[in-house]
């Protein structure tokens, strides 16, 4: 399968914990993203990397959460000090930017739940 | 505010009849428009894509039609199948932006009838 995965599928965590989920996108695809999906919602845009580099992040970003692209390759999410109001579909994407167009393709999501 | 707007929240439409999906957007900077799919439980998954340089494109069972005057764009499905049931959205991008990112829809849940 050469499509996005992430890993886990499912957390469940207390309040307070710290978490991390990680995203390996289609291997030659140069741009990744990070979104959250609460329900009734579409996707929110959270970050995203040109290769290994962060080069915006949303407000809904707080200071709990960093990302990091290591080697331009895979793409971890860490959540520290887990809020109730964190729980969401965490989805990830990514896409190979020609011409301007940009379809992103997207994992099966990340699905946190904080006690 | 809500750039991007689905004002359905859901459809349900008989098999083998046409769903038509509509989405109507407010920022004049966005210039490339696509629709996703999403069943429970997994990622949205890429249906089919517009950029602003045409007023519809077309991909087997799937048409969108973009009205540029008018800040909408529709999703037509014809002819419609069960397996077509999911939650669609509509998302759109700013190519004058550097990062393409998605502004998404809140989605319409269509129900095909067998």
């Amino acid at each position: 399968d050469t499509g996005v995965s992430q890993d886990p599928r499912h957390k469940i965590t207390k309040r307070g914990q710290n978490v991390t989920f990680r995203c390996d996108p289609i291997s030659e695809h140069n741009r990744l993203y990070w979104y959250r999906q609460t329900l009734g919602q579409g996707p929110e845009f959270l970050t995203y990397f040109q290769n290994e580099a962060q080069l915006e992040k949303s407000r809904l970003l707080s200071d709990r959460f960093s990302a990091e692209r290591p080697k331009g390759s895979f793409s971890t999410l860490e959540i520290q000090r887990t809020e109730q109001g964190d729980s969401a579909m965490y989805l990830c994407a990514s896409s190979l930017v020609l011409n301007s167009y940009n379809e992103q393709f997207f994992g099966p999501g990340t699905r946190l739940t904080v006690l | 505010d809500q750039q991007v707007k689905q004002n359905s929240p859901s459809l349900s439409v008989q098999e083998g009849r046409i769903s038509i999906l509509n989405c109507d957007y407010t920022n004049s900077m966005f210039d490339y428009f696509l629709w996703y799919k999403k069943y429970p439980a997994e990622g949205p998954t890429f249906l089919i894509s517009i950029s602003s340089i045409k007023d519809k494109n077309e991909d087997g069972r799937f048409t969108v039609f973009l009205n540029k005057s008018a800040k909408h764009l529709s999703l037509h499905i014809v002819p419609s199948q069960p397996g077509d049931s999911a939650v669609y959205f509509c998302a759109a991008s700013a190519r004058g932006g550097s990062n393409y990112k998605l502004t998404f829809g809140k989605g319409t849940l269509l129900t095909v009838n067998p």
